[in-house]
């Protein structure tokens, strides 16, 4: 079964700052797709970014970006300029066409952004 | 559209009673997810459908658990002979047709068996 890594419980970064968040994936397969998704406390999962597995540009949205290293099975989580707003727990997830449709998650990774 | 509704929010139930719980998904999409997530971890699949056809169910879906979805628009996850081992936030996801679209998450329902 696929397994997806998150190896940082809990990460902090100064208000302003950039912060990385690691993800690592075990598959055997060549086409999948990624995902971070954020959950802030109480608060329902929201998705952050998404990658396809075939495109080698790194998927971008605002000041999340990622970093995708298909050979190495990395997909770490940058955040930019981090906001108050930007803490929760982040989830880094796998799915693909040959996994019975399901996402398969990380454990998670709280962040907490300081003023 | 308003998204993935779940009811109710919270349930307090106590060992051995069942317990149902409801999720609406996002109006136009056809595939709905249900996952359990307990304290510390991420979301684990435990069922899907597409429309009203429920396609995969995970080994811990025991036979206590049962999930409808008639008529391919809301679900029910209805758990009999609740455990205490059963507490667990429960979270309904919708997507469109493809099983790699995006899923919408709702709230969840949090299940609490005392």
């Amino acid at each position: 079964a696929q397994t997806v890594t998150q190896s940082q419980p809990e990460m902090s970064v100064q208000e302003a700052e950039t912060v990385t968040l690691s993800c690592t994936y075990d598959t055997s397969e060549s086409d999948y797709y990624l995902f971070w998704y954020k959950q802030p406390p109480s608060r329902q999962m929201i998705l952050v970014i998404r990658q396809e597995a075939y495109k080698q540009q790194n998927a971008t949205e605002n000041r999340f970006s990622v970093n995708f290293q298909k050979a190495a099975k990395s997909f770490s989580l940058k955040i930019s300029d981090s906001q108050l707003g930007d803490a929760a727990m982040y989830f880094c997830a796998y799915s693909s066409d040959f996994t019975g449709n399901q996402f398969y998650f990380g454990t998670g990774t709280s962040l907490t952004v300081i003023p | 559209d308003t998204g993935v509704s779940q009811n109710p929010r919270h349930k307090i139930t106590k060992r051995g009673q069942n317990v149902t719980f409801r999720c609406d998904p996002i109006s136009e999409h056809n595939r709905l997810y249900w996952y359990r997530q307990t304290l510390g971890q991420g979301p684990e699949f435990l069922t899907y459908f597409q429309n009203e056809a429920q396609l995969e169910k995970s080994r811990l879906l025991s036979d206590r658990f049962s999930a409808e979805r008639p008529k391919g628009s809301f679900s029910t996850l209805e758990i009999q002979r609740t455990e205490q081992g059963d507490s667990a936030m429960y979270l309904c996801a919708s997507s469109g047709r493809w099983g790699t679209d995006t899923q919408y998450f709702g709230p969840g329902t949090r299940l609490t068996v005392l």
